[in-house]
């Protein structure tokens, strides 16, 4: 069955860094998200994104986050300066066209900002 | 705004109990419902859903009733076991665009033996 698949599965960075981080939605899925999970605490939705544009995003995706399809595979989650309260698990997910389509999510990235 | 509220856990139960956790939503329209299962050290996976009222979502034993005069989705497991240990959201999603999922806080359940 397809996957999603993100990398890596553990990023360490220094506060004030900037992170990529990268995934691989499954081939013929056509929207993408990314939601952040910080330890212990609820999924959170950041931003979701179809067409090559952000078609919604949440009060957390400020200015320091940025998504990009860079090609026909990845979308990657870019924090320009990383926060200590940045530390989460951060996972993707896409879905196919259709009004109730489920979303498939990746493993997740957990990020840790020193 | 559309919102979720589960059961707090943690769960803790002996193989073989009986499995309830509550989950009741607020939404405008129509939203479908979804379970979702977290294993330890992995990611999210759809478990189980329901596109419209009275629908009866079943996966792995696992059954929840989409119930609109209650607005609930309880999900239920006739006979748990030890690898059903995992944490379990409950999520809904609305008729918008973007199609996103609004998650609960997620319930932890342990199976003991």
């Amino acid at each position: 069955e397809p996957e999603v698949t993100q990398t890596p599965s553990h990023q360490v960075t220094q506060m004030g860094q900037e992170v990529i981080l990268r995934c691989v939605p499954i081939s013929n899925h056509l929207y993408f998200y990314w939601y952040r999970q910080i330890l212990g605490q609820k999924v959170e939705f950041l931003v979701s994104f179809y067409n090559n544009e952000i078609s919604e995003k949440s009060e957390i995706f400020d200015d320091q986050f940025s998504v990009e399809r860079p090609d026909g595979s990845n979308f990657t989650l870019k924090i320009r300066s990383t926060k200590l309260e940045d530390s989460a698990m951060y996972f993707c997910a896409s879905r196919d066209r259709g009004q109730n389509s489920p979303l498939h999510f990746g493993n997740g990235t957990r990020l840790t900002v020193t | 705004g559309n919102s979720v509220t589960q059961m707090e856990g943690p769960v803790t139960l002996s193989e073989e109990a009986f499995l309830t956790i509550n989950c009741t939503y607020t939404a405008t329209g129509y939203p479908s419902l979804f379970w979702y299962v977290q294993y330890p050290g992995e990611g999210l996976q759809l478990l189980l859903k329901a596109t419209k009222a009275d629908d009866k979502g079943s996966n792995k034993g696992f059954e929840a009733t989409y119930r609109k005069e209650t607005t609930s989705f309880h999900l239920e497991k006739g006979s748990v076991q030890v690898s059903d240990s995992a944490v379990y959201f409950c999520a809904l999603t609305g008729r918008g665009a973007t199609n996103k999922l609004i998650f609960g806080t997620g319930t932890l359940l342990a199976v003991q033996p």
